[in-house]
């Protein structure tokens, strides 16, 4: 079975704060993606990346950067976290134009 | 062109009843269209996909029907059950780049 891992399912921080999310998966997928949810806002693309150390911008990247070292690895930074980036965050995988695996999120609150 | 819209934004069925969940798309280019669903406290799952040579597509209860002329695709549950009860969210791809999700629909089966 696939499995996509993030490193906390709730984060509580402070504004100004760096924030680092984690997301580990375990098939060897080229492709990774972060999102943010937000109710009635559907699915947002923050950053993707096709390989490692390649990253490429979604929809929403403004306040946010991204790292990819490692293949299994790709990590999301809020480099000073405001109240508007409370959200849940979403890490999902793929191979090539295949099915998107999804992590379990993590609930970020920014005070 | 890259949107896709998705309706209703919440549905209330009844168990035993059909839901309907429908989404257009502007860009001809696209060749995949799954449809996720997603558990409270859960990621999106893959629950089916149709690719645009086929009009319909059957997995138990769950059927994609696909209007390629309309630019339309929509997701049927039938017999809804209780258990059916989360956010669906359709998207559609173009190659080896990211998904485009509709904004969801919260569905209710209501016993």
């Amino acid at each position: 079975d696939v499995k996509v891992t993030q490193s906390s399912r709730y984060l509580v921080k402070r504004t100004g704060e760096k924030v680092f999310l984690e997301c580990v998966q375990d098939m060897d997928h080229e492709n990774m993606f972060w999102y943010r949810q937000d109710p009635g806002l559907g699915l947002r693309l923050i950053y993707f990346s096709y390989d490692v150390k390649m990253k490429e911008k979604g929809d929403i990247p403004e306040g946010y950067s991204v790292s990819r070292e490692k293949k299994e690895r790709f990590s999301l930074i809020l480099e000073s976290a405001s109240t508007n980036q409370t959200s849940m965050y979403l890490c999902a995988s793929s191979l090539a134009g295949i099915e998107q695996f999804f992590g379990p999120g993590t609930r970020l609150t920014v005070l | 062109q890259q949107q896709v819209k998705q309706s209703p934004q919440s549905l209330i069925v009844q168990k035993g009843g059909i839901s309907i969940i429908n989404c257009a798309y502007e860009n001809t280019a696209f060749d995949y269209f799954p449809w996720y669903q997603q558990f409270p406290g859960k990621g999106p799952a893959l629950l089916i996909a149709i690719r645009p040579d086929v009009s319909e597509k059957k997995e138990g209860r769950f059927t994609i029907s696909f209007n390629k002329s309309a630019k339309q695709f929509s997701l049927h549950i039938m017999d809804s059950q209780p258990g059916d009860s989360a956010t669906y969210f359709c998207a559609a791809e173009v190659g080896n780049t990211p998904l485009v999700f509709g904004k969801g629909t919260r569905l209710s089966v209501i016993a």
